[in-house]
């Protein structure tokens, strides 16, 4: 599976956009990227997965560049609750099977 | 409808005990995968198991172990408990065993002491 790497932390404000960028240089032609957001104690959810340009869906959007070396989770208006480490994970749906390679994941702090 | 379901929520086990964790997939899921999260860490994958065959081994010791029952239920087992093993376990399934949506159970947090 493709490596990837975030920042560690980042920071916002409720209300904010929140924008985390996440680098895979050596993604693979038939690679996916999926995001999910893990609470303290509790199991990673999945956030949202594509594979070029833009997807969005109820809860954020992610933005894929032609090249498709990075892409970038968006999340509108960010409230507390948002407060989680986010995981952006890349690999092949129909080889990797379900074996996911997380990283470290991006802590985002939401502040009032 | 019932999201995945881990058993026991918390446990603590002394080293070198043994200890059995249980996850209960989403119904319709025939892919259950384990992995463990130390804290602050993202999960390390250790097995996925699917129509009760194993599919996938993370680098783990032989001290860890699984297997799948028919209702597609599944058992993780680790023997000889060091405190290094202290950890979150998590359950996750899925209806296939490609694809790399899955669906998380809460862990099981394990303590060695």
């Amino acid at each position: 599976l493709a490596k990837t790497t975030q920042p560690i932390s980042m920071d916002s404000y409720e209300g904010q956009e929140v924008n985390i960028t996440c680098s895979h240089n050596n993604i693979a032609t038939n690679d996916y990227i999926t995001w999910y957001q893990q609470f303290p104690s509790q199991g990673p959810r999945f956030i949202i997965q594509g594979y070029k340009t833009k997807v969005t869906n109820e809860v954020a959007s992610l933005f894929i560049p032609a090249d498709r070396k990075s892409s970038t989770l968006s999340l509108p208006r960010v409230s507390l609750s948002d407060t989680a480490v986010y995981y952006c994970l890349v690999g092949d749906l129909e080889n990797a099977g379900n074996m996911l390679t997380f990283g470290g994941g991006t802590r985002l702090m939401v502040k009032p | 409808d019932a999201g995945v379901t881990q058993s026991p929520t918390h446990l603590i086990k002394t080293r070198g005990q043994h200890v059995t964790l249980r996850c209960s997939p989403i119904s319709g899921h025939k892919s259950v995968s384990w992995y463990q999260q130390v804290l602050g860490q993202g999960p390390q994958f250790i097995f996925q198991y699917y129509e009760k065959e194993e599919r996938g081994r993370g680098n783990f010791p032989d001290r860890f172990s699984a297997r799948q029952f028919p209702n597609y239920s599944s058992e993780l087992n680790v023997n000889a408990l060091l405190l290094g093993d202290s950890a979150l376990y998590l359950c996750a399934s899925s209806f296939r065993t490609s694809g790399n949506i899955q669906y998380f159970g809460a862990g099981t947090r394990l303590s060695v002491l």
